[in-house]
C-alpha cells in the first residue's frame, strides 16, 4: 500500500523568500506523485505532477519540484514567495488504480 | 478553474440522519472518486466508481455508499451519521483510460458536511 508523510506541519516565511515542503512516499512500484493546493474553504487545486522523465517538474504559480528516488522524496520548491501563497499544500502519490494517498499536508504562512 | 461541481456547499445534519451529496464530473471523465477530509487532515480515499461500478473502496462502513450515473455524474450517501462524519467531501474525476501521465484528478469545491 502506498503512502505519503510530509514532515512539516506548519511553515512560516517572509514574503519574497524561498520556500521548500517536504514529502516522502512509500509506493512498490513507480510512483505518480503529485502536489496540490488548498485555500481556506476550497477544494484541491494541481500544482505539478510526476510520473516519469525528468526528475525536476515545473508547475504553475512558479513552483517546481524534484523527484529523488533513492530518499523516496518530492520536495517542492518556490524561489520566491507572494503573500498569495499562504495556503495548505498536499503531497499525493498515484496508484495504478487512479486513488490517491494523501500526506496530512503542511500549512504555509506567509509574513510580510 | 475545473468542470466538477458539487452540490450542496454546505450542510447541517443531525446525528442518525441520512445525507446525499451531489458530484457533477468534468466533461468526458469516466472517473468518479470521493474523499473525506476532517479538519486538519489530509483527504482520505472513500471509494471510487467507474463507468457506473464500484472501483475500490477505502477503509470506511459500509453506511458509506455510492453510485454513478450514465452521465458520469455521481452520489455519496451516508446512512445513520455520527458525529465523526462531519467533514469536507471532496470529489475527483479523472479519465481513467489515459493514465496518469495524460490525465489527473479535478477536484470540486467540496460539502461541509456537519453533524450535530
Amino acid at each position: 500500500a502506498q503512502s505519503v508523510t510530509q514532515p512539516d506541519i506548519h511553515i512560516t516565511v517572509s514574503e519574497g523568500a524561498s520556500l521548500e515542503l517536504r514529502c516522502n512516499y512509500s509506493y512498490g512500484a513507480t510512483p505518480y506523485l503529485f502536489w496540490y493546493v488548498q485555500s481556506p474553504g476550497q477544494g484541491l487545486q494541481l500544482l505539478l505532477k510526476y510520473f516519469s522523465g525528468d526528475t525536476l517538474v515545473q508547475g504553475i504559480k512558479g513552483f517546481e519540484a524534484e523527484f529523488k528516488r533513492s530518499q523516496s522524496s518530492f520536495n517542492l520548491r518556490k524561489p520566491s514567495v507572494h503573500w498569495s501563497d499562504a495556503a495548505e499544500y498536499f503531497c499525493a502519490v498515484g496508484a495504478s488504480d487512479y486513488k490517491l494517498s494523501f500526506g496530512a499536508g503542511t500549512t504555509v504562512t506567509v509574513r510580510a | 478553474e475545473t468542470g466538477v461541481t458539487q452540490s450542496p456547499t454546505h450542510l447541517i445534519k443531525t446525528r442518525g440522519q441520512q445525507v446525499t451529496l451531489r458530484c457533477s464530473s468534468q466533461s468526458g471523465h469516466n472517473t468518479v472518486s470521493w474523499y473525506q477530509q476532517a479538519l486538519g487532515q489530509g483527504p482520505q480515499f472513500i471509494f471510487q466508481y467507474y463507468r457506473e461500478e464500484e472501483n475500490g473502496r477505502g477503509n470506511f462502513p459500509p453506511r458509506f455508499s455510492g453510485l454513478q450515473f450514465p452521465n458520469y455524474s455521481s452520489e455519496l450517501n451516508v446512512n445513520a451519521l455520527e458525529l465523526d462524519d462531519s467533514a469536507l467531501y471532496l470529489c475527483a474525476s479523472s479519465d481513467s483510460g489515459q493514465g496518469w501521465g495524460n490525465t489527473e484528478a479535478f477536484f470540486g469545491q467540496g460539502t461541509r458536511l456537519t453533524v450535530v
